[in-house]
This record gives structure tokens, sequence and C-alpha cells, in this order.
């Protein structure tokens, strides 16, 4: 089983409307969740950090975590064709090292 | 502040050659990582640096990768022999505390022929 799953292929979203990405991870004892933006050739950029259960909202961006389902989710609202990248979750354990998923793929469809 | 700088941005090299992979982190930034995206797979964590000291390697995949962090500062990472597999890109990341997000380098691909 993989540390982390991002299993959705790619997504393709209208511009304006809500992207929504989920992710699982397999360690109940991660404690820090994070999503990363990861345009093609660049390296991965920090959008969403978020450690205790319920919503995060910054901009157009919010983070769900769920520790008892273990998911973690993101909604990207108003979709702008900049939105399009691939995003990365990204979990830590008491090792303070990084588990990533695979990544999907967003395209904003202006 | 200046970001993780990381160079070169591209190296080729034959089977069996030696690539040198340097890092430099934000200043001030304690906590310096290694991790490696090969084609088709996830990020992998390769090890951790707390100040020079390796905190957990347990991500290098075998004794041709040799990391060093001499006096704190940048890092290196060598590949010797380097292997076709080898190949991918490289990325290091740094951050000042724990259980906090890395700021991430812009990589170094590693093609080896």
């Amino acid at each position: 089983q993989k540390e982390v799953e991002q299993n959705s292929g790619p997504l393709s979203v209208p511009e304006g409307a809500i992207a929504s990405l989920n992710c699982t991870y397999s360690d109940r004892g991660s404690q820090s969740f994070f999503w990363y933006r990861q345009y093609s050739g660049k390296s991965p950029e920090l959008i969403m950090s978020i450690y205790s259960n319920g919503d995060k909202e910054d901009g157009r961006f919010t983070a769900q975590l769920n520790k008892a389902s273990q998911y973690v989710s993101l909604l990207i609202r108003d979709s702008q064709p900049s939105d399009s990248a691939t995003y990365l979750c990204a979990v830590t354990g008491g090792n303070n090292r990084l588990a990533f998923g695979k990544g999907n793929q967003v395209v904003v469809i202006p | 502040e200046a970001g993780v700088t990381q160079f070169p941005s591209h190296s080729v090299i034959e089977k069996g050659q030696t690539v040198t992979l340097r890092c430099d982190p934000i200043s001030g930034h304690d906590n310096l990582y290694w991790y490696r995206r090969v084609m088709g797979k996830e990020i992998k964590f390769l090890l951790h640096f707390v100040k020079e000291s390796k905190q957990d390697e347990s991500g290098m995949p075998n004794n041709r990768f040799l990391a060093e962090r001499t006096g704190g500062t940048y890092s290196t990472l060598k590949v010797q022999p380097a292997e076709l597999e080898d190949s991918g890109v490289y990325f290091c990341a740094s951050n000042a505390g724990t259980y906090r997000g890395y700021t991430f380098g812009s990589g170094t691909r590693l093609t080896v022929v």
C-alpha cells in the first residue's frame, strides 16, 4: 500500500468552476498535511498546509482534513487558467519527511 | 529572501561517470532535504540534514550516493558511479522547523545515458 494515494486521473474543469482533489494516506500517525502545486518543469510550490481536522481556507483554496478517515482534499474555487498544474498531496509524520502522492493534473479550460 | 538554489539545472552524463549536485538552502534553515522523482513515480525522500548532521538517510538508494553538508550550509549529493536508473529530477528543500512545509529548489534534472 502506498503511503499517499492520489488516484484520480487528469481533471479538466471549465474556467470559473470548482476543482476538487482528493488524497488518502496510510499512516495514522501523520501529523502535517500539505498541498503543493507544480508547473511543468518547475519546483513544487507550497499552497496549503493543514494540521487539524476541519477546513482551512486561503483565498480561492480550501483544504479539508479528516484524520479518522485518513483523507485530505483540496478545493479550488473560481478556477483560472493559471491554476492548470499538477497538484501534489504530501504528508509528514514523526520523522519530519514528506511522503508524496503521484499528483493530479488539473487543466482549466477557458 | 533568496530561495533554495540548486545547480546544475541539467546534467547529462554517461553510465559509470560521477556527478555532483549542489544545493544552497535558504539562509538560516537548519533542515535540508534531498528528494528525487524518477519518471512516472512519485517524489521520494532521500535524506535529511539538521545543520551538518545526517538526521535520516533511510531513503538513499545505495552506497553509490553520498551526501554531505560541511559547515551546515550548502549540501552536495554525489552519485558515483552513475547508473541508468539514477536518471530523474533531484530536488533539494529546506525549512526552519519541523512539521512545516518546505521550500523546494528548482531541481536538477539528471540524465544518465
